[in-house]
């Protein structure tokens, strides 16, 4: 793995209470992404990060918020989960010199929203 | 929208090759991917094949692509149970802002019988 780390990796919550996850690097990358991962769907992106305190929407981001603070630290909100927010969450970064393009992937965290 | 098309299953015997494949529907796609995951596992980077090439290989990984008809493939010479797992496929294109944006395949599970 490339120094990507992600918290909690399992997590049990109840339907409307907020949730944080975290994503951890310690490869000084500059991008990073948050993606969800559910069958038949593949991995698709919720948030991504080009630097500290820049953000943008991915394909699902509804009801999801994303902050970076530190280069190293990417954090994904869930306001008010929801059971259709049950899903494997994987993390991933990506950006410095050549090859910057290719992303590389947390373990990932598994949500379950009763 | 952008699409990126998979079988979902291939069974193989041990010591054949297993052969993956992959739609794509963006032409402008510069980067092709290939990820191994395995259960309860993250996404682990296999290989990549720039767009300009037609044939990638790295130990018993062949990948081919037919940028013409938009189609990419991932073939594991003498597949081991090991190899059994879900292979991802996921495009790139250049991105003009904040982030190296990916587009994945719904995964292809690779079991591997004895």
């Amino acid at each position: 793995d490339a120094g990507i780390t992600q918290s909690p990796r399992h997590k049990v919550t109840e339907t409307g209470t907020p949730v944080t996850l975290r994503c951890h690097q310690t490869e000084n990358h500059r991008y990073m992404y948050w993606y969800r991962q559910d069958p038949g769907h593949g991995l698709r992106l919720i948030h991504y990060s080009y630097g500290v305190k820049d953000t943008d929407k991915g394909e699902v981001s509804d009801g999801y918020s994303v902050s970076r603070s530190k280069t190293e630290d990417f954090l994904l909100t869930l306001e008010s989960a929801t059971s259709s927010q049950t899903s494997v969450y994987f993390c991933a970064i990506s950006g410095r010199g050549a090859g910057e393009e290719t992303q590389y992937f947390g373990p990932g965290t598994r949500l379950l929203v009763l | 929208g952008e699409d990126v098309e998979q079988s979902l299953f291939l069974s193989v015997r041990e010591g054949d090759s297993s052969v993956i494949n992959c739609t794509y529907t963006d032409s402008s796609s510069t980067y092709l991917y290939w990820y191994k995951q395995e259960p309860g596992a993250g996404l682990q980077l296999l290989t990549y094949i720039f767009s300009n090439m037609d044939m990638k290989q790295d130990q018993r990984l062949t990948v081919l692509l037919n940028k013409k008809d938009k189609h990419l493939s991932l073939r594991i010479a003498d597949t081991q149970t090991g190899d059994s797992a879900i292979y991802f496929c996921a495009d790139y294109k250049g991105s003009t802002g904040g982030g190296n944006k990916l587009t994945f395949g719904t995964g292809t599970q690779l079991k591997v019988e004895l």
